[in-house]
């Protein structure tokens, strides 16, 4: 079983299109973070959420951590092609690493 | 700003064939940690290191070993490489082992085995 179930799994959206993936577990979190992943690079940090409801905003991105603490969304207004990538939800393991939902491929089309 | 350097960015090797995968950050950072990437099955943790002299298994270690004699430097070394060791692998470190603790990852080694 998936600790963390992220969807939708893949989404085609034409540029200036708003949208929101998904990020959801039964269990409990101190914190989440969401990371972008580009063809051919890394991932990136983008934001850390800590807080039972917080909304953190990044230009065009906004991330929501549930209310509960099982489940953030990120919303993007206005999605542009170097949007494109792979968006990556995550949080810590107990051997200090990283446990990493599937992820949402995203291209947006000009 | 180099920040995690991973070499090589490609390799293909055959079977049975031995390699190390070369990872160094120039952050200072105390952890360091290897994850393999495959489709479907996201990133997964190989081997990690919260310290010079320190090494512990991840979820997915058989057919792997790692050192670090240094800060800067986890090196991952494939043993005898198999066809299902085929993935994108990912070299990743922070400041400390904390939950909260941004990870820093390199460009990775896209690495084939034939």
């Amino acid at each position: 079983t998936q600790l963390l179930e992220q969807s939708p799994q893949f989404l085609s959206i034409q540029e200036g299109e708003n949208l929101t993936v998904y990020c959801n577990s039964s269990s409990v979190f101190s914190s989440l973070q969401w990371y972008r992943q580009e063809p051919g690079e890394g991932p990136v940090l983008l934001v850390t959420v800590v807080t039972g409801g917080e909304v953190k905003k990044l230009k065009r991105l906004t991330f929501q951590f549930g209310d509960a603490r099982k489940d953030s969304s990120l919303h993007i207004t206005a999605a542009q092609p170097g949007d494109t990538g792979l968006y990556l939800c995550a949080v810590g393991g107990s051997q200090g690493n990283l446990i990493f939902g599937k992820g949402t491929k995203l291209s947006v089309k000009p | 700003n180099a920040g995690v350097t991973q070499t090589p960015k490609f390799q293909v090797l055959k079977t049975g064939q031995s390699m190390t995968l070369q990872c160094a950050q120039d952050m200072n950072h105390e952890y360091m940690s290897w994850y393999r990437q495959d489709p479907g099955m996201g990133l997964r943790l190989i081997h990690y290191s919260v310290g010079a002299g320190i090494t512990d298994q991840g979820e997915v270690p058989n057919g792997y070993n790692v050192s670090r004699s240094t800060t800067e430097d986890f090196p991952l070394r494939l043993l005898s490489a198999a066809p299902s060791q085929t993935s994108v692998y990912f070299c990743a470190s922070s400041h400390s082992r904390g939950e909260n603790q941004p990870q820093h990852f390199g460009d990775g080694t896209r690495l084939s085995i034939l």
